[in-house]
């Protein structure tokens, strides 16, 4: 089945500076890429997704990059701000299941004032 | 509309004892599943549902079992609680389509607690 990676565990970074988290998945028929934000004790939500027909995609300072030959996505944040800091979720569909969704580990992000 | 709504938001319960959490979603999405959130391990899938009637099992299905008789509503039931089963527990419902990547809504969560 699909096994997704996502790295760093954890991030700092100071105000202003940008962001990037990185995801591999294992299941070369994947097609679409979410990424999910919890606030601490609150549920997840979508900020951005791709599919794989295209290689980028941007939603004001976040983008998300996928390079479907090397099997990784990542998600850029520009200009943080301290309401950024949570934790981020990768992830990627199991094969023939497109519904299925297999998570990553997360990164908690920290965004110093 | 309330969107995905989970109850109770909190339980402790004993080991060996049973429960049901309860999930409901007010928008007609076809699919819904149960997710458990542990520190450090993200997401988890224990069980999904297509469709009022058909459920699967996830990545993590064993001391759980589901039902899906309505499109609304998706209960998560734990048989003889463990330990080990000490989580927050979040659903999630999104609309079906033949290409899939659909948004998943998820609920609050309950957290639970087996002592």
């Amino acid at each position: 089945g699909e096994n997704v990676e996502q790295h760093p565990s954890t991030l700092s970074v100071q105000e202003g500076d940008s962001a990037v988290i990185k995801c591999t998945y294992s299941d070369s028929a994947s097609n679409y890429f979410p990424w999910y934000k919890q606030e601490l004790g609150k549920r997840p939500q979508l900020i951005i997704d791709i599919r794989s027909n295209v290689g980028e995609k941007k939603d004001q300072r976040i983008a998300v990059t996928l390079n479907k030959t090397a099997k990784h996505f990542s998600l850029h944040i520009t200009e943080t701000q301290p309401e950024d800091s949570a934790v981020y979720f990768c992830a990627a569909p199991e094969r023939d299941s497109s519904y299925k969704l297999i998570f990553g580990s997360g990164t908690r992000l920290l965004v110093r004032p | 509309n309330a969107g995905v709504t989970q109850t109770p938001k909190f339980q402790v319960l004993k080991t060996g004892q049973s429960m049901t959490l309860q999930c409901a979603q007010d928008m007609n999405h076809e699919y819904m599943s149960w997710y458990r959130q542990d520190p450090g391990m993200g997401l988890r899938l224990i069980h999904y549902s297509v469709g009022a009637g058909i459920t699967d099992q996830g990545e993590v299905p064993n001391g759980y079992n589901v039902s899906r008789s309505t499109t609304e509503d998706f209960p998560l039931r734990l048989l003889s609680a463990a330990p080990s089963q000490t989580s927050v527990y979040f659903c999630a419902s999104s609309l079906s389509s033949s290409m899939g990547g659909e948004t998943q809504y998820f609920g609050p969560g309950t957290r639970l607690l087996v002592l």
